[in-house]
């Protein structure tokens, strides 16, 4: 069975600290994704990746960054956190147009 | 673009009576369909996916979900639900040439005893 392991399941920072959020996958996947949760709006795209070394914005890449330094991993970075960052961050991968496997989810409050 | 709407936020039933969970969407190429299942306190789970062949697809649980291209929907029943069914779903469409995943909002069935 393919494991997404996301670092934290929950995390409280502060207003303005640079967080990291760690996504870790064990089957070799090329894909791998970061999404946030809100109520009401469902999943969306923060950033993704097909490849070590490359990213590409998804739909709601303001106030973040990523990196994939490795093939396994895939860390999301907010530079500088804000409030309306208070939200829970899924991270998934996937082989070449199959499903996407989620990990548990890290929610994270910005006091 | 694409786009997805799922009808309902919320769908309350009793235990083993039927269900259906709606979902429309909108797209100017071919798609690929897909039903997550979110647990409390848990990450998204795969019910079923549309790739092609057969409009009618069997899931996990029990779960099926119908491909009809004239009405763009896809919804996803089930004949008699159980009280662990009790979970938020996740309607989602990506473009046969990438991997981007459209979700939509999430409709969130509640079975009752």
């Amino acid at each position: 069975d393919v494991k997404v392991t996301q670092s934290s399941r929950y995390l409280v920072k502060r207003t303005g600290e640079k967080v990291f959020l760690e996504c870790v996958q064990d089957m070799d996947h090329e894909n791998m994704f970061w999404y946030r949760q809100d109520p009401g709006l469902g999943l969306r795209l923060i950033y993704f990746s097909y490849d070590v070394k490359m990213k590409e914005k998804g739909d709601i890449p303001e106030g973040y960054s990523v990196s994939r330094e490795k093939k396994e991993r895939f860390s999301l970075i907010l530079e500088s956190a804000s409030t309306n960052q208070t939200s829970m961050y899924l991270c998934a991968s996937s082989l070449w147009n199959q499903p996407q496997h989620f990990g548990d989810g890290t929610r994270l409050s910005i006091l | 673009a694409q786009s997805v709407t799922q009808l309902d936020s919320q769908v309350p039933v009793f235990e083993e009576a039927p269900v259906e969970l709606r979902c429309n969407y909108s797209s100017s190429v071919s798609v690929y369909l897909f039903w997550y299942v979110q647990y409390p306190n848990q990450g998204l789970q795969l019910l079923l996916k549309y790739l092609s062949g057969s409009t009618l697809v069997k899931g996990i649980n029990g779960f099926e979900a119908e491909f009809n291209k004239s009405q763009t929907s896809f919804h996803l029943r089930k004949p008699s639900v159980h009280i662990s069914d009790t979970a938020e779903y996740f309607c989602a469409v990506s473009d046969q040439g990438g991997n981007k995943l459209v979700f939509g909002a999430g409709t969130i069935l509640r079975v009752k005893s």
